[in-house]
């Protein structure tokens, strides 16, 4: 069963604005990661965030977690073009930490 | 290079004809898996291992048999592939728990 769930599931803004895009959950879990895949390759892992931390920065990368809401936030600042790609989030659960759950993603684009 | 290779990376092939899709890492990780991307269903987990010789299924294991015999390798095995196994496949692996996923590029295989 999905355990992230993104939102919006897709998103087009223009170059130099911000993009942000929302993660649900429904288990606890021992932290959340944001991944990003440019169309059809292989998933890149862009930061991770522990279920003790709120808000943690990567570069233009922003990404915030509230356990008590079961939400998280993948902010990018000043977005590119070549930011365009599919970002997904994915949660560790506490019951089985080595299985990653991901959400079906945010489609990300970014027009010149 | 650290890197997931997957081979190969497009495949198309016939209901029931046996096939093996291959994937190497040269990270020394001990856990690897298995996961297949369908539109509007994200990534979803086929199987996965943490160490040679111990193989667990993930969410959608039928169909699909894989092997642990070495460290960097993690071979996924289509004994009799039929139309709705069609679909992106990736190859990932990570050390320590709750280290980032590598993912290889992917195969995307079609079954006629």
């Amino acid at each position: 069963s999905q355990q992230g769930e993104e939102d919006p599931q897709a998103l087009s803004i223009q170059e130099g604005e911000n993009a942000t895009m929302n993660c649900s959950y429904k288990t606890s879990i021992n932290n959340l990661q944001w991944y990003r895949q440019n169309s059809g390759r292989g998933l890149v892992h862009l930061i991770l965030i522990r279920s003790n931390e709120r808000e943690k920065h990567s570069g233009r990368l922003r990404v915030t977690l509230d356990t008590s809401k079961k939400s998280s936030s993948l902010l990018i600042t000043a977005s590119r073009a070549a930011d365009t790609a599919s970002y997904f989030c994915a949660t560790a659960r506490m019951d089985s930490s080595y299985k990653l759950i991901f959400g079906s993603g945010t489609r990300l684009l970014v027009r010149p | 290079e650290a890197q997931v290779t997957q081979n190969p990376r497009y495949l198309i092939t016939v209901t029931g004809k046996k096939l093996t899709v291959t994937c190497s890492q040269n990270m020394n990780h001990e856990y690897m898996s298995w996961y297949r991307q369908d539109p509007g269903l994200g990534l979803r987990q086929i199987y996965y291992s943490m160490n040679v010789e111990v193989t667990d299924k993930g969410d959608v294991p039928e169909g699909y048999k894989v092997s642990r015999k070495e460290k960097r390798n993690f071979p996924l095995i289509l004994e009799s592939p039929s139309p709705n196994q069609t679909s992106l496949y990736f190859c990932a692996s990570r050390g320590q728990n709750n280290s980032p996923l590598h993912f290889g590029n992917g195969t995307r295989l079609t079954v006629t």
